[in-house]
């Protein structure tokens, strides 16, 4: 079955310190890959996506994601939060091109300062 | 990036009463639509996929009569909760894409409480 896997809930990181989201998926042939960004009481707004090309993959809001094959990871990045960050964040997977997306359960980034 | 609008952005209603909530996509065409909820501190599970003039597809456990899905137009689409109960209470937001472009656009949500 098709599946998303966000291992962390809930991630506190202090301003200013680097942060991880892990993303894995079940394995495909071939996948696409998002991250997209809620904040409270809103939508969802895309972060970044792997589509080809490029294992990295670079954002808005400085954050960037890589794409691993063998590891069947999409774990995102950002070197330095900032208390804006304060979000939940998904990933998703597009299975059989550009389908329906499979989304993650989600990780909320709490940043202190 | 793209403009999706929903309305309304949140809505109480009493038990037994029918919601309509419009999805708009402002600056393109929506060929596709895709309908999701979401609960309380839980991701997006997806209700059903339409396709412009034609009849929604809806996910295994999602009640189509319950859940009535529009898309006449290229620009709007809606979903009507009929016969709304308490348990019907979630997060409900719209996905439009256009065309067959890799990218999905969300709109805001529309929060809604039955009592």
């Amino acid at each position: 079955a098709q599946s998303v896997t966000q291992l962390d809930s809930q991630v506190p990181v202090f301003e200013e310190a680097p942060v991880e989201l892990r993303c894995n998926y079940s394995s495909s042939v071939s996948v696409y890959l998002f991250w997209y960004v809620q904040y409270p009481n809103q939508g969802l707004q895309l972060l970044l996506k792997y589509l080809s090309g490029s294992t990295l993959v670079k954002g808005i809001n400085g954050f960037e994601a890589e794409f691993n094959k063998s590891q069947t990871s999409f774990h995102l990045r950002k070197p330095s939060v900032h208390i804006s960050d304060t979000a939940e964040y998904f990933c998703a997977v597009s299975y059989t091109g550009f389908q329906k997306l499979v989304f993650g359960t989600g990780t909320r980034l709490l940043v202190s300062p | 990036g793209a403009v999706v609008s929903q309305h309304p952005s949140w809505v109480i209603c009493k038990s037994g009463t029918s919601v309509k909530i419009e999805c708009r996509s402002l600056d393109f065409q929506a060929t596709t639509m895709f309908w999701y909820r979401q609960f309380p501190k839980q991701s997006l599970m997806l209700m059903a996929t339409s396709n412009e003039g034609s009849k929604a597809t809806y996910e295994q456990g999602v009640e189509k009569d319950k859940f009535l899905i529009n898309h006449a137009s290229l620009t709007l689409s809606t979903l009507t909760v009929t016969s709304a109960h308490p348990e019907d209470s979630s997060f409900y937001i719209c996905s439009p894409r256009e065309g067959a472009a890799e990218t999905q656009y969300f709109g805001p949500g529309t929060r809604l409480l039955v009592l």
